[in-house]
């Protein structure tokens, strides 16, 4: 079965890092276009970030040079790094599986929440 | 950024009844070479992550019932859901991956008047 689980969400405070991870079963990371959606409390879905199969990965605008995504083949997880946090980057933070290079997304994770606030 | 703008915010409806959701994305998701539109839709109910409903405009996933269906072609788009159910309540987005920054319209929510 395909299922992402994401992990490592919790609160931070303004300028603070955290990692977020998600862990991958039934397909391998390494093999797929993955990316990063997050939803604000209450608010609509907002594209983060993309990699692809060749480590390539681009990003929005507003987390570019703070944000980095990357994988752990030998665990088959994804992972975003997120530095210089902000309280607008508080929100759901969701997985996901691209269908292949200019694919839209079959496969969610359950999510994880971050919150930033002192 | 592709800019995607749906319509209605919301709509309440009675059982039994259509909705109709637009979605008009700000330049055409029309790959020519391969005539197809690249553009979801997906359902979000509370508490939960986004289900993936339809891709390439109007190809449903599977599992998806049939009352669900898209429409449209270019720049604007429509997702109607037939015969309406109390488990349809929840938000739609539509999202174009046309371009590697993948953007989703704000939400639509459906409500059961």
């Amino acid at each position: 079965e395909v299922q992402l689980v994401e992990s490592g969400g919790g609160l931070v405070q303004p300028g603070g890092s955290l990692r977020l991870s998600c862990a991958a079963s039934g397909f391998t990371v390494s093999g797929s276009y993955m990316s990063w959606v997050r939803q604000a409390p209450g608010k609509g879905l907002d594209w983060v970030s993309i990699l692809y199969t060749t480590g390539t990965t681009y990003y929005t605008d507003s987390v570019k040079g703070r944000f980095t995504v990357s994988r752990d083949d030998s665990k088959n997880t994804l992972h975003l790094q997120m530095n210089s946090l902000r309280v607008e980057d508080t929100a759901t933070y969701y997985c996901a599986r691209g269908r292949d290079l200019y694919g839209d997304y079959p496969t969610w994770g359950q999510g994880t929440l971050v919150t930033v606030s002192s | 950024d592709i800019v995607m703008t749906q319509s209605p915010d919301s709509l309440a409806l009675s059982l039994g009844e259509r909705a109709t959701i637009n979605c008009r994305t700000g330049q055409s998701v029309l790959y020519r070479s391969s005539k197809k539109n690249y553009l979801a839709w997906y359902q979000q109910k509370p508490g939960q992550p986004p289900k993936l409903l339809l891709h390439w405009a109007s190809t449903r996933e599977s599992g998806v019932p049939d009352r669900f269906s898209g429409s449209g072609s270019g720049t604007d788009f429509t997702l109607t859901i037939n015969n309406l159910q109390a488990e349809d309540v929840a938000v739609y987005y539509c999202q174009q991956y046309y371009t590697i920054s993948r953007t989703f319209g704000q939400g639509t929510r459906v409500e059961i008047k």
